[in-house]
């Protein structure tokens, strides 16, 4: 069974603190591993996309990175807007469409 | 940009009774999902569906779900007798091919009395 795991759980910063968020991931094969942004009481918002190993995605301050078992999300020198709940997700390569979300990592950054 | 939209915003049903929760895909997408997310829980996935079928469902998708498409536009998921662990945020998806990313609408916040 596909499983995902983010820590920490809740991440602090101050604002222009630059920090990394861990996913760790097993599945029996990686179709693709996507990030997505969650504000409170909204949809999943769509980042990124990773599919092999060695990837690597980048969209303003954020930068997504992959290994064969564990995905970063990096954020450098975040702002206040980027407060929000960072979801790690994977989809297996066997046929399946299904999408398996990890619990998220909330982060707040203080101006 | 084209995106996902879920109706409605809110729903508050009495448990035992059904609702229709509607979505309107992006409009060249093939594949269509629901999940759900219980308050301070991870999102779950329900099911897929595709070409007029579903493709994939899980565990929690039991007997009394049930999605359609019913026309060209919308996408439904039906909840014949809701009860109180139903309530949850209930997101629409939907992506261009089965392995391609999924866009996800706000979602209908559920809550069953």
């Amino acid at each position: 069974e596909d499983q995902v795991t983010q820590s920490p759980e809740a991440l602090r910063l101050q604002e222009g603190e630059s920090s990394s968020l861990n996913c760790s991931y097993t599945v029996s094969g990686l179709r693709g591993l996507f990030w997505y942004r969650q504000d409170p009481g909204k949809g999943p918002e769509f980042l990124f996309t990773l599919y092999s190993a060695g990837e690597e995605k980048e969209k303003e301050r954020l930068k997504a990175t992959l290994t064969k078992k564990e995905s970063f999300l990096h954020i450098t020198a975040p702002k206040p807007e980027d407060s929000a709940t960072y979801l790690c997700a994977v989809q297996d390569s066997g046929g399946y469409q299904k999408v398996t979300f990890g619990t998220g990592t909330k982060l707040q950054v203080i101006p | 940009e084209p995106e996902v939209t879920q109706t409605p915003s809110h729903q508050v049903t009495q448990m035992g009774q059904e609702v229709i929760l509607r979505c309107v895909p992006i409009s060249n997408h093939l594949y269509f999902y629901w999940y759900r997310q219980i308050l301070g829980q991870k999102v779950e996935f329900l099911v897929s569906f595709y070409n007029n079928e579903i493709s994939e469902k899980s565990e929690i998708f039991d007997d009394q779900f049930s999605v359609e498409r019913p026309d060209g536009s919308n996408f439904t998921l039906k909840i014949r007798s809701t009860k109180l662990e139903d309530s949850a945020m209930y997101f629409c998806a939907s992506s261009e091919q089965g392995g391609e990313t999924q866009y996800f609408g706000p979602g209908t916040r559920l809550l069953v009395l």
